[in-house]
């Protein structure tokens, strides 16, 4: 069965810097690619970006591109999600989602991570 | 970037209702859609990708249809779970990949 497991809820400040985390298991981590996705509070879904955890290739949404990063570890076979100066814009539920094999939409989902940022 | 539009945005229907949510996109996606349904407080659910293929497990009340940039999706009969939000997505290329704001199935 796969199942993608999201960290818990973080509460930080304007400028601090985050890494949240999904951990995949019951498929082959390494030769799937795996998203993220943002749902600001009482909003839609907003496409983040994917990465493919073998060799790292990572794609971003154009209107993200260097406000985020997306990483991936193997050996324990988790995705993640970083910041490095988060703004209040931020807050949001993060998912983590895996790619299907027949195009770039998502077929399994984790549970959702809640991000808040407030001074 | 290829923009997605909903319509409508919100709709109040009854159970054994037929409903029908529309997707259109900005330039052509060549069935590269797909389509979920978010129920309050959870994840979102894929119920159909390539603009008409059901999804593992996803009850046949629910297809789709469409080509070009006109997307659709029916529930033949709502239910009471089917009373959700319903976001659709393209993929047409990455990572140039959006969804629709979303249609909103409320009880009438």
């Amino acid at each position: 069965e796969v199942q993608l497991v999201q960290s818990g809820v973080e509460v930080k400040k304007p400028g601090e810097s985050l890494k949240i985390s999904c951990k995949g298991s019951g498929y082959n981590f390494a030769d799937s690619w795996i998203g993220w996705v943002r749902q600001k509070p009482g909003k839609g879904l907003e496409w983040m970006g994917i990465i493919y955890p073998v060799d790292s290739d990572a794609r971003y949404s154009p209107s993200l591109q260097g406000q985020v990063t997306i990483s991936a570890d193997t050996s324990i076979s988790t995705a993640y999600l970083q910041w490095s100066s988060l703004k209040a814009s931020d807050t949001a539920m993060y998912y983590c989602a895996l790619i299907s094999v027949t195009g770039t939409f998502f077929e399994y989902w984790g549970q959702g991570t809640l991000v808040s940022v407030s001074s | 970037d290829i923009q997605m539009t909903q319509s409508p945005s919100s709709l109040s229907a009854s159970v054994g209702d037929r409903v029908t949510i529309t997707c259109r996109a900005s330039q052509a996606i060549g069935n590269s859609l797909a389509w979920y349904q978010q129920h309050p407080g959870k994840a979102p659910k894929l119920l159909l990708y390539g603009a008409s293929r059901l999804q593992s497990g996803v009850p046949s009340r629910f297809s789709g249809s469409g080509s070009g940039t006109d997307y659709t999706l029916t529930i033949s009969s709502l239910q009471p779970e089917d009373f959700a939000t319903y976001y659709c997505q393209q993929y047409y290329r990455t990572p140039q990949e959006t969804f629709g704001p979303g249609t909103k199935v409320e009880v009438k």
